[in-house]
């Protein structure tokens, strides 16, 4: 079964860059179909990326994404980190094998 | 302003049913398939099930399949999710989600709502 791996938590200070990568296994990522989610307790979870590097309208351009050439990761790239970026971030992506949406583990994300 | 609200949840025994509803503003939501997504405490999210924009195809989670009905009403434009027999695997906050591509589903998710918390425990 297809399968996404994320870290745990990462964490960084405050106007610095984070990447936080997606792995995928059992499975190629394809470039169009992976999102980022957004989710802060107590409040709706937002999509800040969507077909692998795409920012919704009201999403800051300092979220980024992409998929790495072998099309076996992805990743979220947060530059100028501000306190409000704390959260967990989800990637998700489909596994065409069996018609599955498929969420990595999350990663959640300090800003210290 | 678009905006996917959530009710229904509760507190129920195990083997009973509830209701989800999740009231839909601000897009045409004739034109767009809508899922459930939930997330147990302390664990990641997990898809639950969709319908597309017209209403005649369903899909599910196998860990929901005969369990959960999802259905809508575009006269309210609201989505439902049937839940009977439940378990307390089934203690989550149940997100309703509208989907990316119009006339279409593609799994992939870009309205939200806050979330509804089912707790299933006698």
């Amino acid at each position: 079964n297809f399968m996404l791996t994320q870290p745990h938590s990462v964490s960084e200070s405050p106007g610095k860059t984070v990447t936080i990568s997606c792995t995928g296994s059992g499975g190629s990522i394809s470039s169009d179909s992976v999102q980022w989610y957004q989710l802060r307790p107590g409040r709706a979870p937002i999509t800040v990326i969507y077909e692998g590097n795409q920012r919704p309208s009201g999403v800051p351009d300092r979220f980024s994404g992409s998929i790495d050439s072998s099309s076996t990761s992805a990743s979220l790239t947060i530059s100028g980190l501000k306190t409000e970026d704390e959260a967990e971030y989800y990637c998700q992506s489909f596994d065409n094998s069996n018609s599955f949406v498929v969420f990595g583990g999350g990663t959640r994300l300090t800003v210290l | 302003q678009v905006q996917l609200v959530e009710s229904g949840g509760g507190v129920v025994q195990p083997g009973g049913s509830l209701r989800l509803s999740c009231a839909a503003s601000g897009f045409t939501f004739s034109e767009y398939g809508m899922h459930w997504v939930r997330q147990a405490p302390g664990k990641g999210l997990e898809w639950v099930a969709v319908i597309s924009f017209e209403g005649s195809n369903q899909h599910y989670a196998d860990s929901v399949k005969g369990r959960f009905t999802i259905s809508r009403d575009y006269s309210k434009s609201t989505v439902y999710l049937q839940m009977d027999s439940l378990r307390a695997e089934d203690t989550a906050v149940y997100h309703c989600a509208k989907d990316l591509s119009d006339y279409n589903y593609v799994f992939a998710f870009d309205i939200w709502g806050q979330g509804t918390m089912v707790t299933v425990s006698s």
